[in-house]
């Protein structure tokens, strides 16, 4: 059964840093693109970043390009996104999806890790 | 950026009834298009892919259809787990946008 897990979300001040993992396990985790979708209150599930099956390869959204970071671990099957320079429109809940593709659709998806950010 | 808009916001309906959803890019995507459904305490769910491709596991009940610009999801008989939030999705280009939301609340 494939499994995402997402954990280190919490509350965080302005400025500050976070970084989300993602335990996956279910399938061979080095075949596939992952991605990080986020649910802003109040306003939709947003795309913000993913990764090729190797690591060499990531794209991010514009919103936060440059304070981001998606890596992974294969050899620990786990997904990961470093977040830096947090503001206030990053608090919501972030998703690691599994993707077909590149991204054609998102298969699979964890029930998310909350992070606030907030004074 | 490609913007889907999707309607309505929000829509209640019975146990056993029928619903559509639409959602609308704002440029021409195919069928590079998806929905998901969210309900909470639980992983957001693919329903369809592709368009009109029902993914595995998910009811009959469950039609999506459409191409180009112009997209619904239909439910049909309508029962107690369906009610949730309906997203629908692109993924003709970078970065993929998802509308805004659909809240299928009972009546």
């Amino acid at each position: 059964e494939v499994q995402l897990v997402e954990s280190g979300g919490g509350l965080v001040q302005p400025g500050g840093s976070l970084r989300l993992s993602c335990a996956a396990s279910g399938f061979t985790f080095s075949s596939y693109w992952m991605h990080w979708v986020r649910q802003v209150p109040e306003k939709g599930l947003v795309w913000v970043s993913r990764i090729n099956n190797d690591g060499n390869d990531t794209t991010y959204a514009d919103s936060v390009k440059g304070r981001f970071t998606i890596s992974r671990d294969n050899a620990k099957n786990t997904l990961y996104l470093q977040m830096n320079s947090l503001r206030d429109e990053d608090t919501a809940v972030y998703y690691c999806t599994r993707a077909r593709g590149s991204g054609s659709y998102y298969t699979y998806w964890g029930l998310g890790t909350l992070v606030t950010v907030s004074s | 950026d490609i913007q889907m808009t999707q309607s309505p916001s929000s829509l209640s309906a019975s146990v056993g009834d029928r619903v559509t959803i639409t959602c609308r890019a704002s440029q021409s995507i195919s069928t590079y298009f998806n929905w998901y459904q969210l309900r909470p305490g639980k992983a957001p769910k693919l329903l369809i892919y592709a368009a009109s491709t029902l993914q595995s596991g998910v009811p009959s009940r469950f039609a999506g259809s459409g191409s180009g610009t112009d997209f619904t999801l239909t439910i049909s008989n309508l029962q107690p787990e369906d009610f949730a939030t309906y997203y629908c999705q692109q993924s003709y280009s970078v970065p993929p946008t998802f509308g805004q939301g659909t809240k299928l609340e009972i009546k």
